[in-house]
């Protein structure tokens, strides 16, 4: 499986944007680029995923480098409830997720 | 709508003893998954259920871990006999098919003493 690597720890104020990086030199075309974050004493909450092109939904934006190498997650206005573990995450095959160690986010009021 | 259900929420035993875990998925969800999670990494993935057929148990241990999902809805997660490297949150997760779009459960956390 290719790799995924994650800065281990990142903090960010309340009320600001997030860019939250993702390497993953060794990715392979048919990789899907995924995410989740993990709240204190919750189960992982799936937060977005793409391919190629950057995707948005309701609780993030995926911004994937032209070839593919990285990616970058965005978080448009940082609140408390969004301090969490966040895993990037690279799989061909939907249900197969290999999760890393992940960055864990520090929101600061 | 319910979310996934699992219990018992923490759970502490002997090393050598048995412990059953039960999980329930979101109705409708034909796709479930088990988790572990050792503390301070990310969960890995033990075994996934598509309705009753276990299709990915690649990563279960099997001389000691079993798990069923007789009816296609709820499973359960047994270890038979705990060691004390088995100490770890054991998640459940499920899907409508295989999907990046997992609903994981808030898990049981097992100390093996």
């Amino acid at each position: 499986d290719a790799k995924t690597t994650q800065p281990n720890s990142m903090e960010s104020n309340e009320e600001e944007p997030v860019h939250l990086p993702c390497n993953h030199s060794t990715i392979s075309g048919t990789d899907y680029i995924h995410w989740y974050r993990q709240l204190p004493s919750q189960g992982p909450e799936y937060v977005i995923h793409g391919l190629t092109s950057n995707v948005n939904n309701r609780m993030a934006s995926l911004a994937i480098a032209e070839d593919r190498k990285s990616s970058t997650l965005i978080l448009h206005r940082a609140t408390l409830r969004d301090a969490a573990v966040y895993y990037c995450i690279l799989s061909p095959n939907a249900g197969k997720s290999t999760f890393g160690d992940g960055t864990t986010l520090t929101v600061k009021p | 709508e319910a979310g996934v259900v699992q219990s018992p929420r923490y759970k502490i035993i002997e090393k050598k003893q048995p412990v059953a875990f039960w999980c329930n998925p979101i109705s409708g969800h034909n796709t479930l998954y088990w988790y572990r999670q050792n503390l301070g990494q990310g969960p890995e993935l033990l075994i996934r259920y598509e309705n009753e057929e276990a299709v990915d148990d690649s990563q279960l241990p099997k001389d000691r871990f079993s798990a069923e999902r007789l009816k296609g809805v709820d499973s359960t997660l047994k270890i038979q006999p705990a060691e004390l490297g088995d100490s770890a949150v054991y998640l459940c997760a499920s899907s409508f098919g295989p999907s990046w779009e997992q609903y994981f459960g808030p898990g049981t956390r097992l100390t093996v003493t």
